[in-house]
């Protein structure tokens, strides 16, 4: 069935060095991919998307990765800082018949910063 | 701006008391969503809005019951609260559009709830 999973449920990174977060997904019809960040005590915020015409994608500190060949997702933080311990989710969006995108969350990982 | 606002941020029901988790948004958005996340768990979908007047189930619909009434307002009615509804609910909003960063769902900072 459809699903969104990630290979690590827990990431462990010295601060300064670099952070990747993997994730697969198994719909091939999923056109759009989001990474959301959410902090201890807080909801998920949105930290960078990419559609599926595109493969890599940058932002400030973070770039995402998209492989559709194998159906993988990355999201790869630059120089990890201490503010950046959160679960990081990815999701999937998959246009429907109706106007409704389902969107499918992963399990998330936790990632942690060692100072 | 206030984003998505939730309340009450924190409750406790007995077995079998009802309920209504408040949500509103402020954004314009059209679709809204209800979510629950159980510890160390990802987010399952509850319920989902297109738009006012217009609601359909998501993943985990039983037990729960909502309405669309206002563009604004999504409100998570539990009838008869059970154990297994101990979770955390999130509410969140987007903004369906076909070219521009579509699907990018705006949350609210949660309800949690224990049902005991």
């Amino acid at each position: 069935g459809e699903s969104v999973g990630l290979h690590l449920p827990t990431l462990s990174v010295q601060e300064g060095d670099n952070s990747i977060i993997n994730c697969a997904y198994s719909n091939s019809a999923s056109d759009y991919f989001i990474w959301y960040k959410q902090e201890s005590g807080k909801g998920p915020q949105f930290i960078i998307d990419i559609r599926s015409n595109m493969d890599k994608r940058q932002g400030q500190r973070v770039t995402v990765l998209l492989n559709k060949t194998v159906k993988h997702l990355s999201l790869q933080i630059a120089a990890t800082q201490p503010g950046d311990s959160a679960v990081y989710f990815c999701a999937e969006s998959t246009p429907l018949k109706t106007s409704y995108d389902k969107v499918i969350f992963g399990p998330g990982t936790s990632l942690s910063v060692i100072p | 701006n206030a984003g998505v606002t939730q309340t009450p941020k924190f409750r406790i029901l007995k077995i079998g008391q009802s309920m209504t988790l408040q949500c509103a948004q402020d954004m314009n958005h059209n679709y809204m969503y209800w979510y629950r996340q159980d510890p160390g768990m990802g987010l399952k979908l509850i319920y989902y809005s297109v738009g006012a007047g217009i609601t359909d189930k998501g993943e985990v619909p039983n037990g729960y019951n909502v309405s669309r009434s206002t563009t604004e307002d999504f409100p998570l009615r539990l009838e008869l609260a059970a154990p297994s509804q101990t979770s955390v609910y999130f509410c969140a909003s987007s903004k369906h559009h076909e070219t521009v960063a579509k699907n990018i769902q705006y949350f609210g900072a949660g309800t949690r709830l224990s049902v005991l």
